[in-house]
């Protein structure tokens, strides 16, 4: 069946380091993948989304990578600031036009 | 500003009592979608729209309904039948189906007890 899961529910980093959100997906005809930030209280806001003839795609700060050979999709955040913290999603287009959500991973911005 | 609007951002409820969650679009999208997040868990589909007047069952509908009267709206409501309203739900919109980045509303929270 289609899942979305993520390896790590909370991710401790230190103001300035590099963050790294995984996500596995069990999909493989998926082409296509998005990543949603959440504010605590908000809706999710679009962050960088990656279509499966690509193995990279690069925004503002973020990186998305996908390995299709393992199924395993991950958030790159450089240089990772407290406005950063929230939680993370991934998904994934499943049957018709849905999106599968994982189910998330906190990251916490230490000062 | 263009954007999702979601009323009210707070809404308490009797059990047994139906009640409707507001939506409204100006981004001129053509699909609109509700889901519902329950804490620490990601986001279920509840039920989606293509184009006006249509509508589909997402993964959750069972409880609930909605309508798809005009382009800019399309609200939920949370009916008696529902066995565990109580939860933080969201709308959002495409500019079409095919197009999967969507776009979100800040969400309401329901309490129903």
């Amino acid at each position: 069946g289609e899942s979305v899961g993520l390896h790590l529910p909370t991710l401790s980093v230190q103001e300035g380091d590099n963050s790294i959100i995984n996500c596995a997906y069990s999909n493989s005809a998926s082409d296509y993948f998005i990543w949603y930030k959440q504010e605590s209280g908000k809706g999710p806001q679009f962050i960088i989304d990656i279509r499966s003839n690509m193995d990279k795609r690069q925004g503002q700060r973020v990186t998305v990578l996908l390995n299709k050979t393992v199924k395993h999709l991950s958030l790159q955040i450089a240089a990772t600031q407290p406005g950063d913290s929230a939680v993370y999603f991934c998904a994934e287009k499943g049957s018709s036009y849905k999106l599968i959500f994982g189910s998330g991973t906190r990251l916490l911005v230490r000062p | 500003d263009g954007g999702i609007t979601q009323s009210p951002k707070y809404l308490f409820r009797k059990e047994g009592q139906n009640v409707t969650l507001s939506c409204e679009q100006n981004l001129n999208h053509d699909a609109m979608y509700w889901y519902r997040q329950d804490p620490g868990q990601g986001l279920r589909l509840i039920y989606y729209s293509q184009i006006v007047n249509d509508f589909q069952k997402g993964d959750i509908a069972e409880g609930y309904s909605v309508s798809r009267e005009k382009k800019e709206s399309f609200p939920l409501t949370v009916t008696s039948a529902q066995k565990n309203p109580t939860a933080f739900y969201l709308c959002a919109s495409s500019r079409d189906i095919s197009l999967y980045e969507q776009y979100f509303g800040p969400g309401t929270r329901l309490t129903v007890t």
